[in-house]
């Protein structure tokens, strides 16, 4: 069956680039979600969208965006990395409500 | 906001024993769901199982069972015959039923370490 695909799998970033992270949810699901999982921690919901428009909102910096398409794919966008950013990033997928299926992550480096 | 508490950082179980990891969790909804993700080595984040909190009955697939207790807020993971696959992280993860087309992320615990002794 069909996952979720992310890319890139890795990124390395220098302080004050930006980065777009980038995710294609299981064909037919409406519904992505982004995490962040740093080291030894655990997931933290970040932004999530539903037919293209965003609707929830979790620990996301502001200097963090992203919107999904036309196509239901979408990016995350992130700018003036810091050191801190460095993390696992995840997208989900979903049918509507329905349970949550997770990408392979996007493993961010910044130095 | 919702809180999940996962009060076991590591568990260990022989080979083909059965082993709980515990999960609580606090909220003021009445409808919401629960689910166990395991996050093996490899930091694929794999679906485990999932109980809707309108359902009396505790959800199986096939090794994994859950033990819910509503009223008790308590969310426990049952595996049994432990296989060495099974060693991973596993995490309880919490997410409101909300209402209209609201897409509700996931709360997660700390998560538990499972080893699994050959």
């Amino acid at each position: 069956a069909a996952g979720v695909i992310q890319s890139p799998r890795h990124l390395i970033k220098e302080k004050r680039e930006t980065a777009t992270l980038k995710c294609y949810p299981i064909p037919r699901h409406d519904t992505v979600y982004w995490y962040q999982q740093g080291p030894g921690q655990d997931p933290q919901f970040l932004i999530s969208f539903y037919e293209k428009m965003q609707s929830d909102k979790g620990s996301i910096p502001d200097r963090f965006s992203a919107q999904q398409f036309s196509d239901y794919h979408s990016e995350l966008n992130m700018s003036s990395l810091e050191l801190g950013d460095s993390a696992l990033y995840f997208c989900a997928s979903s049918l509507g409500r329905r349970e949550q299926y997770f990408g392979p992550g996007t493993r961010l480096t910044v130095t | 906001a919702q809180t999940v508490t996962q009060s076991q950082p590591e568990m260990s179980v022989q080979e083909a024993e059965t082993v709980t990891l515990s999960c609580t969790y606090d909220t003021s909804e009445s409808d919401y769901y629960l689910f166990w993700y395991k996050q093996p080595p490899s930091r694929q984040m794999i679906l485990v199982i999932r109980q809707e909190a309108y359902k009396q009955q505790n959800a199986t697939e096939n090794r994994f069972s859950v033990n819910f207790q509503k009223a008790a807020k308590s969310f426990s993971l049952k595996i049994s015959d432990s296989q060495l696959g099974d060693a991973a992280m596993y995490f309880c993860a919490y997410r409101s039923a909300g209402s209209g087309g609201g897409a509700d992320g996931l709360t997660f615990g700390k998560g538990t370490h499972l080893i699994i002794q050959p």
